[in-house]
């Protein structure tokens, strides 16, 4: 399977523990995305990384987020002494930048997920 | 930020019946997505279409950048077409985030 995976797929943890997701996008994607969906609503945007480089961080992420993407291959998301607030789905997606139209073809793949509840 | 409505929030139908789904943004797009997020949350791509009309089956979807909506079709419903049906767009800007719709869920019954 080539689409993008995420790592776990649920998690379960107590108020105050710290997780950590992984994502692994479409190879040659050189964008990826983060989003949080909470029950009933849409996806929101967390944060977007171009290669390895963190470009925009949404208002949604506290201090509490951190996301990497080293050498601008898999990007894992970390949450530091999580709270019953941050019980959600994270989605992890990817793009690849068109060519010659960067900003013209931007269809973005979801991975499957991962469920946080936080106790 | 750019908003993005979709109407009608829930649907109920009939297997065979057909339905449309419609999405309203209050800006211009350089991109517009339809997706079905399946039970298990899983989103779906179904339409990459910033603009015009493009058919996969029994669904097709149109979007009209000009008057700022896109409409997703579905003909001869199957109960495996329920879930959740998200648009959603790309205003541009230097980070090609998409913003969703809150969504239509759609039941179809036997």
């Amino acid at each position: 399977d080539t689409g993008v995976s995420q790592d776990p797929r649920h998690k379960i943890t107590k108020r105050g523990q710290n997780v950590t997701f992984r994502c692994d996008p479409i190879s040659e994607h050189n964008r990826l995305y983060w989003y949080r969906q909470t029950l009933g609503q849409g996806p929101e945007f967390l944060t977007y990384f171009q290669n390895e480089a963190q470009l925009e961080k949404s208002r949604l992420l506290s201090d509490r987020f951190s996301a990497e993407r080293p050498k601008g291959s898999f990007s894992t998301l970390e949450i530091q002494r999580t709270e019953q607030g941050d019980s959600a789905m994270y989605l992890c997606a990817s793009s690849l930048e068109g060519l010659g139209f960067p900003s013209l073809n931007n269809e973005q793949f979801f991975g499957p997920g991962t469920r946080l509840t936080v106790l | 930020g750019i908003q993005v409505e979709q109407s009608p929030p829930d649907l109920i139908l009939q297997e065979g019946a057909n339905s449309t789904l419609r999405c309203n943004f209050s800006d211009s797009v350089n991109n517009l997505q339809w997706f079905h997020q399946n039970p298990w949350g899983q989103l779906i791509n179904l339409f990459y279409i910033p603009s015009g009309t493009k058919q996969n089956g029994r669904l097709s979807a149109t979007t009209v950048a000009t008057e700022r909506y896109s409409l997703l079709y579905i003909s001869s419903s199957q109960t495996t077409d329920s879930g959740v049906y998200f648009c959603a767009v790309d205003s541009g800007g230097s980070n090609y985030k998409l913003t969703f719709g809150k969504g239509t869920l759609l039941t179809v019954n036997p």
